[in-house]
């Protein structure tokens, strides 16, 4: 079974600094994708970032970007010039090509100081 | 602009009550899910469908069930609710994979907070 652990519970970052999130993943598939998900207070789960496994370039939206490690299974986010907007819960998810579902993280809940 | 609507933000329920919670996405999505999420246990899968009238188990059915009669609503039933299922329970919907660079990806309603006395 594929399983997705995020080792962070918690995590905090001053306001304007830069903030990683650890995400480390087991699979036996060579084919999958990789997201990282946001869930703010308000509760909308909302997606930041999708890395194809096939792809060796990072990706990267904005001030987030990942850093994809497909040999040792890792999948980090880093967020940069963090805002206070950034504060929620952030989930690492797997979908492996040959199933149709998600497996998630426990999740690592990011707090922004002012 | 929303896609993916819950019926219930909130529900408070006694032990033994039937529940339905339901989702309805605007999107002509294929896949529809039903997750619970607890502190500290992520996203947990209930059932899933990738078509009318199919449905899957995910991790955790046991006390559930569900229903898709039409392609934009799935249904997630509580047959009789029990306290260990107060929880959040979120509904998300996707294309079917593949199907251009939003495929694989899920976009999730607002969640469902259930309480049960």
């Amino acid at each position: 079974a594929q399983t997705v652990t995020q080792s962070q519970p918690e995590m905090s970052v001053q306001e304007a600094e830069t903030v990683t999130l650890s995400c480390t993943y087991d699979t036996s598939e060579s084919d999958y994708y990789l997201f990282w998900y946001k869930q703010p207070p308000s509760r909308q789960m909302i997606l930041v970032i999708r890395q194809e496994a096939y792809k060796q370039q990072n990706a990267t939206e904005n001030r987030f970007s990942v850093n994809f490690q497909k040999a040792a299974k890792s999948f980090s986010l880093k967020i940069s010039d963090s805002q206070l907007g950034d504060a929620a819960m952030y989930f690492c998810a797997y979908w492996p090509g040959s199933a149709r579902q998600l497996t998630f993280g426990s999740g690592t809940q990011l707090t922004v100081l002012p | 602009d929303v896609k993916v609507t819950q019926s219930s933000r909130y529900l408070v329920k006694r032990t033994g009550e039937k529940v339905f919670l339901e989702c309805v996405q605007d999107m002509d999505h294929e896949n529809m899910f039903w997750y619970r999420q607890d502190p500290g246990l992520g996203l947990r899968l209930i059932y899933f469908s990738y078509d009318v009238k199919m449905k899957e188990k995910g991790d955790i059915p046991e006390g559930y069930s569900v229903s898709r009669e039409k392609k934009e609503r799935f249904s997630l039933i509580l047959e009789s609710a029990s306290t260990n299922q107060t929880s959040m329970y979120l509904c998300a919907s996707s294309a079917f994979p593949g199907q251009g660079a939003g495929a694989n990806v899920l976009t999730f309603g607002a969640g469902s907070r259930l309480t049960v006395l």
